[in-house]
């Protein structure tokens, strides 16, 4: 069954701590984005990579960082330099050999402060 | 920068009654794509509108794009509690279109 794996759905981090957001996908797709979605409001851009060794910031990159070894895998480390990390972050993919392709998202992970 | 707004914020609806969002966009798209976010869930696509003045029906949803694509609409026909949640659009970004930008979204309730 292909799709995109976001791991772990809930997560907990304490003051002064990295902590990294998986996101795996099996669709073969060469374009990967990390969103971040704050209660009732919309989907802000963090990352995105359109192939492996590759990425580039979006509108709020500051405090994240990512990187992109493989294909299926594109990982969000979310770091103490990011005050306010408390959101709910979605992993989306994209085909990009094919035009105007839509993304799919993942089940998204929850972050919480302690 | 790019701006893409959407209203109304937030919509309710007594179930049966129509339900239109508007998508306004601060610069010209090549396309926009519509999808529904359930709550508690993930965005999932609805649709892709690509040429001016396009419609699209999906059941009983219609999509408009409009002549000057920079706007688009999503119109719910008698509603259903099924359509609970979320409605964004979300257009190309400036980097020729490997990214996207999302509007804030219309949050659609029915009351049963």
């Amino acid at each position: 069954d292909g799709g995109i794996t976001q791991s772990p759905k809930y997560l907990f981090r304490k003051e002064g701590q990295n902590v990294t957001l998986s996101c795996e996908q099996n669709l073969n797709h060469d374009a990967m984005y990390w969103y971040r979605q704050d209660p009732g409001q919309g989907l802000r851009l963090i990352y995105y990579s359109q192939i492996v060794n590759d990425f580039q910031k979006g509108d709020i990159a500051e405090g994240y960082s990512v990187s992109r070894e493989k294909k299926e895998s594109f990982p969000l480390t979310v770091t103490s330099a990011q005050k306010n990390p408390t959101a709910f972050y979605l992993c989306a993919s994209r085909d990009r050999a094919v035009g105007n392709q839509p993304q799919h998202f993942g089940d998204g992970t929850r972050l919480s402060i302690l | 920068g790019q701006q893409v707004m959407q209203i109304p914020q937030y919509q309710h609806v007594q179930e049966g009654e129509d339900f239109t969002t508007y998508c306004n966009s601060s610069t010209t798209l090549s396309n926009i794509q519509w999808y529904k976010q359930r709550p508690g869930g993930h965005p999932v696509f609805l649709i892709q509108l690509v040429k001016s003045g396009e419609v699209k029906k999906q059941k009983r949803l219609t999509f408009q794009f409009g002549e000057a694509k920079k706007n688009s609409s999503l119109h719910i026909t008698a509603t259903q509690t099924t359509d609970v949640g979320t409605y964004f659009c979300a257009g190309p970004g400036k980097n020729y279109g490997q990214n996207f930008v999302f509007g804030p979204g219309t949050r659609l309730s029915v009351l049963p």
